[in-house]
């Protein structure tokens, strides 16, 4: 399983752009980007995926690098409510694969 | 729709016990998948089924196994229950095809004594 790398904790305050940065340097090129997102009590949520052109979605934009070795989800204007572990996944493309191998993941703190 | 129930949500055992957990998927998906969830290893995949079939396994000791039923919910079960068994147990259904988004459900938090 291909493996991703990003920070432990973040911090930004509300109403502010959060940029969280994923590493993936081994990255094949049969491997989607995808992030979920996990609330304090709660099960993990997806948040949005793509493969090699930025993508948008109500929640948020994901930012691909050209060479695809690293990637950075965008919420444009963060809330109390983002506060929460962001994880970056790699998830190739195999037919009805459905196991995703979570990280660390980022701890996000939004400041009122 | 209704999203993804677990039942219990919480649940305290006894070492050398068994344990059954259950997950109802969202209506019309087929794949329903477990992982543990432990402040020291995180999230971790333990099975998949879809159309009462296992396909796809973690790396977890045989005390861990499942089940999934003709109407997709699926049950996991763990016995001689070890205290590192402690954690959330999350499930997540989905069609199974492709590349679908996975809803999890809010887990059963189990507590071994």
């Amino acid at each position: 399983d291909a493996k991703t790398t990003q920070p432990n904790s973040m911090e930004s305050n509300e109403e502010e752009p959060v940029h969280l940065p994923c590493n993936h340097s081994t990255i094949s090129g049969t491997d989607y980007i995808h992030w979920y997102r996990q609330l304090p009590s709660q099960g993990p949520e997806y948040v949005i995926h793509g493969l090699t052109s930025n993508v948008n979605n109500r929640m948020a934009s994901l930012a691909i690098a050209e060479d695809r070795k690293s990637s950075t989800l965008i919420l444009h204007r963060a809330t109390l409510r983002d506060a929460a572990v962001y994880y970056c996944i790699l998830r190739p493309i195999i037919q009805g694969a459905q196991k995703l191998v979570f990280g660390q993941g980022t701890r996000l703190t939004i400041n009122p | 729709k209704a999203g993804v129930t677990q039942t219990p949500r919480y649940l305290i055992k006894t070492r050398g016990q068994q344990v059954t957990l259950s997950c109802s998927p969202i209506s019309g998906h087929r794949s329903v998948s477990w992982y543990q969830q432990t402040p020291g290893q995180g999230l971790q995949f333990l099975f998949e089924y879809f159309s009462e079939t296992q396909r796809n396994k973690g790396n977890f000791p045989g005390r861990f196994s499942g089940r999934q039923f003709s109407n997709s919910r699926s049950e996991m079960n763990v016995s001689t229950l070890e205290l590192g068994d402690s954690a959330l147990y999350l499930c997540a259904s989905s069609h199974g095809t492709g590349m679908d988004t996975q809803y999890f459900g809010p887990g059963t938090r189990l507590t071994v004594l």
